[in-house]
């Protein structure tokens, strides 16, 4: 089947460690996106990547880092420099970036919670 | 930037009852998307309709790109139906790059 999947699905990380979180998928997407959501909010743009080794800052960039070294992944590293981490992490892919029938798929989430 | 509104933010229902939620769009309407996000974060992705009219059971949906907004429609709501509801716009943000935009959401409660 194809599709977006995250893993973990639930992470603890202790205060000033690097985490990774992983998104890979297998539908042959350009583009793909990761967000943010605090309990009870809406979802913020984190980074987003059109194309392989290729990606631009979103909304709330800081205290994170993504590479896209290959088409199928899109892993993100939340650094200790990111001030409140604890946060539920969706991943999306679109086929391409733009233009018409650009359906996004969602990856199921990590929910990292710092401890 | 594109600035997307959803309405209302917060509904709560008797089991039964119909409902409408709306977002509008400040730009051009391109791939809109109606998502629910369940109880464990998880996006249920409900219609991909940058255009039109769809329905999917009890759900269906329009959007009026021309107008740049789209509607979500519930009928007959049952409690599963709680959750949240977003919807989302694929649409060029300048510099050539398309973002993926979405609304603060609707909060749905639909008690017994």
């Amino acid at each position: 089947d194809g599709g977006i999947t995250q893993s973990p699905k639930y992470l603890f990380r202790k205060e000033g460690q690097n985490v990774t979180l992983s998104c890979e998928q297998n539908l042959n997407h350009d583009a793909m996106y990761w967000y943010r959501q605090d309990p009870g909010q809406g979802l913020r743009l984190i980074y987003y990547s059109q194309i392989v080794n290729d990606f631009q800052k979103g909304d709330i960039a800081e205290g994170y880092s993504v590479s896209r070294e290959k088409k199928e992944s899109f892993p993100l590293t939340v650094t200790s420099a990111q001030k409140n981490p604890t946060a539920f992490y969706l991943c999306a892919s679109t086929p391409w970036a733009g233009g018409l029938n650009t359906e996004a798929f969602f990856g199921q989430g990590t929910r990292l919670t710092v401890v | 930037g594109i600035q997307v509104e959803q309405s209302p933010p917060d509904l709560i229902l008797q089991e039964g009852a119909n409902s409408t939620l709306r977002c509008n769009f400040s730009d051009s309407v391109n791939n809109l998307q109606w998502f629910h996000q369940n109880p464990w974060g998880q996006l249920i992705n409900l219609f991909y309709i940058p255009s039109g009219t769809k329905q999917n059971g009890r759900l269906s949906a329009t959007t009026v790109a021309t107008e740049r907004y789209s509607l979500l429609y519930i009928s007959s709501s049952q409690t599963t139906d709680s959750g949240v509801y977003f919807c989302m716009n694929n649409a060029y943000s300048g510099a050539g790059s398309y973002q993926l935009t979405f609304g603060k959401g609707t909060k749905l409660s639909v008690i017994p």
